[in-house]
């Protein structure tokens, strides 16, 4: 049962810029940096976004990343059809001693 | 170049073994932490267990303790992942996921998976 939760998709034509938002608590978001993973269909997760708003290298700069409190949200401007996938944010978590994955989030460009 | 393989899924019945590896290369094994993280069919990413590089130091989500052992070998390069008592709900892919070095907690790399299906 995830602790962080997203929506479960958004949508976007090709172009537009596409919002994601993930929510959590003092325990893991409100006190520690929010990562982003990109899952491609049919592929392991990859590296988006850490340290809340850190690009690693190669990641366009059409994806961008903050943090609010106990929220974080991801962006994804200039959206492409090889955007399409699932987002997860994540965070470690004080209480549970563990990391967190958020619910998911499935990005479809129309 | 990054690599991580790992290899050992299969089907296994209810109240079964099995146990996962991970060869590591290209990176020094020995100096990261290292994860495992599940995703069940069709569901979203879940995460299993963590080791430190001298593998002194192990957690584990509430799913799974007891009944998982999180292991390394860092002469053989390799991460483990032991699993006891399997239920029909421990059905995923199962990554092995290098962490990065710091006080930041999150993984950079992700090895393809490999499947594990509890069923009779």
């Amino acid at each position: 049962q995830s602790v962080l939760t997203q929506p479960p998709s958004a949508s976007g034509t090709p172009g537009q810029r596409v919002t994601i938002s993930c929510s959590g608590s003092s325990s893991n978001i409100g006190s520690n940096t929010v990562t982003w993973y990109q899952q491609l269909p049919g592929t392991a997760p990859k590296l988006l976004i850490y340290g809340n708003n850190q690009r690693p290298s190669g990641v366009p700069d059409r994806f961008s990343g903050s943090k609010s409190g106990t929220s974080a949200s991801l962006a994804i401007s200039g959206l492409q059809s090889d955007d399409e996938g699932d987002y997860y944010c994540a965070a470690w978590d004080d209480s549970l001693n563990g990391y967190v994955f958020g619910t998911g989030t499935k990005v479809t460009v129309l | 170049e990054v690599q991580m393989l790992e290899s050992g899924g299969g089907l296994v019945q209810p109240g079964g073994s099995l146990r996962l590896s991970c060869a590591a290369s290209g990176f020094t094994f020995s100096t990261y932490a290292m994860s495992w993280v599940r995703q069940a069919p069709g569901k979203g990413l879940e995460w299993v267990s963590g080791i430190n590089i001298s593998g002194g130091s192990t957690n584990y989500a509430d799913s799974v303790k007891g009944r998982f052992t999180i292991s390394r070998d860092n002469s053989k390069n390799t991460l483990y992942l032991q699993m006891n008592s399997l239920r029909a709900e421990d059905t995923a892919v199962y990554y092995c996921a290098k962490r990065v070095s710091g006080r930041y907690y999150y993984f950079d790399y992700w090895g393809q998976g490999t499947l594990v299906t509890v069923s009779s």
